[in-house]
């Protein structure tokens, strides 16, 4: 079945980098485009970014345009996402989301990485 | 804020049904653009629940089913059960905003 695994969260200052990855398994991971959902501590869902099964067309939210930076190797069925300059509102568990297809929804769900901006 | 609008909480007692609604724009229900749900207990992984409005993915029980018209959505549950208690959100796409997937905030669902 599906499995999605994010890791390489932490503790990191603001204004830091820190870099995330999501370990793909039991689909055509080279097949399928891939998000980064995120939810802060009490908040709702926030979707982060996208990037095509290719690697060719990446598309950002606003709050993190410019700053984050998502990537794919599927050679190695494995998402990442490059976190700089971070900010405390971007304290939240990152989650790695598969693509559902035309109608834009998310069909799988890894269980998430917690990202910690703290001073 | 949200793009799309859900009540922060709902109840009901085992057995009962319950709605959900989902408020949108033109620019995502309005423009055709479908509504998804997915459930989500904390801690776990968001699970998707319906699907393109109507649509139950496989495993999903027909005790949940969604509905949308026009710019308004409501996902139902029939028949609550104890393990339903969890956090609920709807999801569409936004042709307004730099063409993004946008979420409600979220409704969290007490079973009594």
């Amino acid at each position: 079945q599906v499995h999605l695994v994010e890791s390489g969260g932490g503790v990191v200052q603001p204004g830091r980098s820190l870099r995330l990855s999501c370990a793909a398994s039991g689909f055509s991971f080279s097949a399928y485009a891939i998000h980064w959902v995120r939810q802060a501590p009490g908040k709702g869902l926030e979707w982060v970014a996208v990037i095509a099964s290719d690697g060719g067309n990446k598309y950002y939210a606003d709050s993190v345009k410019g700053r984050f930076s998502i990537s794919r190797d599927n050679s190695k069925n494995t998402l990442y996402l490059q976190m700089n300059s971070l900010r405390i509102e971007d304290m939240a568990v990152y989650y790695c989301v598969r693509d559902g297809g035309w109608q834009k929804y998310f069909d799988y769900w890894g269980q998430g990485t917690l990202v910690t901006v703290s001073s | 804020q949200y793009v799309l609008t859900q009540p922060p909480s709902v109840s009901g007692a085992p057995g009962q049904r319950v709605t959900i609604s989902c408020t949108g724009t033109n620019s995502n229900f309005g423009a055709d653009f479908g509504v998804h749900w997915y459930q989500h207990v904390p801690g776990r992984a968001p699970k998707l629940l319906i699907y393109d409005n109507t649509n139950r993915p496989s495993g999903v029980p027909d005790r949940f089913s969604g509905s949308k018209s026009g710019t308004s959505a409501s996902l139902a549950i029939t028949g609550l059960q104890a393990d339903d208690e969890a956090d609920y959100y709807c999801q569409s796409y936004d042709s307004d905003l730099n063409d993004s997937w946008v979420f409600g905030g979220g409704t969290k669902l007490t079973v009594l």
